[in-house]
């Protein structure tokens, strides 16, 4: 069965401050992978997408950067942290592998900014 | 524009009745997926039913079931027999090029 982790579950850190979240999937491959933020009591929006290692689509200009080292792995990444990065990231992914493309999401992190 | 809209930012239902979370959308693209997830107050979203745009019948998934109405462009979600574990933010999407979420409907479900 396919799973999806993230870590950590919960990060305070202050302003100025670097970020690394990690995102894994399991049981399946080359999966399409997707990173959210979704700020307080607000909808999702999606930050980045892959489809492949190595390939990083940005749809939100901002102090965040995204990676894919590895088939199963999505990194969160920001060298300096803003306020406005509080929020709460969700990652998810997708088989592509017929029928709907439905994204299967992960129980994400809560980020603090102070 | 937007793609997916949901105008209901929160609804109050009955436990044990049935309940229906409002959704729209607009596409000019003829092959799409219509998505509902939940997400419960710990965070995490949780798919619930899949409609095709060429589906001819209502995807039904338990007490879950889709009222889609591919000429209004609505894609309802009905929640029949609700219960209080139902309580929680309720997330219209839609695929063509990529995945659009609507701003979520928040159902409150009373004993």
């Amino acid at each position: 069965s396919q799973t999806i982790h993230q870590w950590p579950a919960t990060l305070v850190q202050p302003v100025g401050s670097p970020l690394s979240l990690e995102c894994t999937v399991e049981g399946t491959s080359n999966p399409n992978l997707y990173w959210y933020r979704q700020a307080a009591g607000r909808g999702l929006q999606l930050l980045f997408y892959s489809v492949g290692i190595g390939q990083i689509s940005s749809e939100v200009p901002q102090n965040l950067s995204a990676s894919r080292p590895q088939d199963r792995q999505f990194i969160l990444s920001s060298k300096k942290l803003l306020l406005s990065d509080s929020g709460f990231y969700l990652c998810a992914y997708a088989t592509g592998q017929g029928g709907p493309d439905t994204q299967y999401f992960g129980p994400g992190t809560r980020l603090t900014v102070l | 524009a937007q793609k997916i809209t949901q105008t209901q930012p929160g609804m109050f239902v009955q436990e044990k009745e049935a309940v229906t979370l409002d959704c729209t959308y607009d596409t000019s693209d003829p092959s799409y997926g219509l998505f509902w997830y939940k997400q419960p107050s710990s965070g995490e979203m949780i798919f619930l039913i899949y409609q095709g745009s060429y589906d001819q019948q209502n995807a039904t998934e338990g007490r879950y079931s889709l009222n889609f109405q591919k000429a209004r462009k609505s894609a309802n979600l009905v929640i029949s027999a609700s219960q209080l574990g139902d309580s929680a933010m309720y997330f219209c999407a839609i695929h063509f090029n990529k995945f659009y979420f609507g701003s979520g409907t928040k159902l409150n479900v009373k004993p």
